[in-house]
């Protein structure tokens, strides 16, 4: 079984701060997705990354795979309040047949 | 936006009774999946599809079954619920089974007493 840990669980920061959220695993994936997610509805897909060591920006988020393809980061500049919500890794990989392991998530709060 | 509805979105029954779950998409995509959403626990797969009447277990199958007679219909059903099934299900959808790009619907959220 592959697994995916987030860390922090939780992070409440100021708006204008800066923040990274991690997501490892003792596996290789051949593809990791972030999620978002917000009260009361489904997660929405943010980005994916595939190649080792890539890097993709999406406005102020950057998302980053590691070279082995074992972890990830999201980092987020100048956080907002509407960035608030629960964000998701998830991981495809050869061990578990092309389905999505998702990890627990990271409960962002941006106080105004 | 993935077309997908779930229905009903919120439900209240009890223990014993049987419960059914649809998710409805419009994308004509092949595979489709049920997960279950608890706090601590992530998102845990039940069951997938991967076309009509092709279907598979996941993760945390014990309990639950799923049809899909028609490409746009994926059925969730809780033979007999239990209060440990009380969740937040999530259906989604996804053009091909090794993409791990998932499109979910706004979620079912069941209770059982």
């Amino acid at each position: 079984t592959q697994l995916l840990e987030q860390s922090p669980q939780f992070l409440s920061i100021q708006e204008g701060e800066n923040l990274t959220v991690y997501c490892n695993s003792s596996s290789v994936f051949s593809s990791l997705q972030w999620y978002r997610q917000e009260p009361g509805e489904g997660p929405v897909l943010l980005v994916t990354v595939v190649t080792g060591g890539e890097v993709k920006k999406l406005k102020r988020l950057t998302f980053q795979f590691g070279d082995a393809r074992k972890d990830s980061s999201l980092h987020i500049t100048a956080a907002q309040p509407g960035d608030t919500g629960l964000y998701l890794c998830a991981g495809v990989g050869d061990t578990n047949a092309g389905k999505s392991t998702f990890g627990d998530g990271t409960t962002l709060t941006v106080k105004p | 936006d993935a077309g997908i509805t779930q229905s009903p979105r919120h439900k209240v029954t009890e223990t014993g009774t049987p419960v059914t779950l649809r998710c409805h998409q419009t994308e004509n995509h092949r595979y489709m999946y049920w997960y279950r959403q608890d706090p601590g626990h992530g998102l845990r797969l039940i069951h997938y599809s991967y076309g009509v009447k092709d279907t598979d277990k996941g993760e945390v199958s014990d309990g639950y079954s799923v049809s899909r007679s028609k490409t746009e219909d994926f059925l969730l059903t809780l033979e007999s619920a239990t209060s440990s099934q009380t969740s937040v299900y999530f259906c989604a959808i996804s053009g091909g089974l090794n993409t791990g790009e998932l499109f979910f619907g706004e979620g079912s959220r069941l209770t059982v007493l």
